[in-house]
């Protein structure tokens, strides 16, 4: 499948500050990402999503940039809130239907 | 109002003993996904359906096989599993690969 990957592990973050998770993908090609996120125990939950002819795309307290060039995607959580903790996976459509997965992130919320 | 409904949410089976999970949807949609997640990994994409058509990963071992007996059932057969295949596994649908996926609750497989 293709190569999807996150930079960092785990992050913890103070209750209120603002959150970025960071995402690398490989193939140029990709067109369409999402952000999931997974509270232990339960599958994952589509947070935002982004295509490729857009570099910002805002939901709710959340934010999904697009870097085509560096081939790079970042998340950010505004005013983080201790129901935010849990795993933060990013997924890019490898063409066709497949969705493939990058490592993951641990979110952490400080209260 | 239950979109991705997994059955059973936790399966035990023996070592080499054929096991069936279950998956439906109340979406509609077109393309239905395996997925097995091991502890602290990302879901790996086993296999997809797009209506009838199958679409198997290359790295997904023969142990590993799926039915689609119509829009809003899909099945996971693992045929002999291993100590190896105790994960979680999950289903997803979207209406096509450029939509959302929607992802059911999961069900974890133990292997004694």
């Amino acid at each position: 499948g293709e190569s999807v990957g996150l930079h960092l592990p785990t992050l913890s973050v103070q209750e209120g500050d603002n959150s970025i998770i960071n995402c690398a993908y490989s193939n140029s090609a990709s067109d369409y990402f999402i952000w999931y996120k997974q509270e232990s125990g339960k599958g994952p939950q589509f947070i935002i999503d982004i295509r490729s002819n857009m570099d910002k795309r805002q939901g709710q307290r959340v934010t999904v940039l697009l870097n085509k060039t560096v081939k790079h995607l970042s998340l950010q959580i505004a005013a983080t809130q201790p129901g935010d903790s849990a795993v933060y996976f990013c997924a890019e459509n490898g063409g066709g239907n497949q969705f493939y997965f990058g490592t993951g992130t641990s979110l952490t919320v400080i209260p | 109002d239950a979109m991705v409904i997994q059955n059973p949410r936790y399966q035990v089976t023996q070592f080499g003993k054929p096991v069936t999970l279950s998956c439906s949807q109340t979406l509609n949609h077109n393309v239905m996904y395996w997925y097995q997640q091991k502890s602290s990994q990302a879901p790996k994409l086993l296999f997809h359906y797009y209506d009838k058509d199958f679409n198997n990963e290359a790295d997904t071992p023969d142990n590993f096989q799926s039915r689609r007996p119509n829009t809003s059932f899909c099945f996971l057969d693992i045929r002999s599993p291993g100590l190896g295949d105790a994960a979680m596994y999950l289903c997803a649908t979207s209406t096509a690969g450029l939509d959302t996926q929607y992802f059911g609750p999961g069900t974890r497989l133990t292997v004694l």
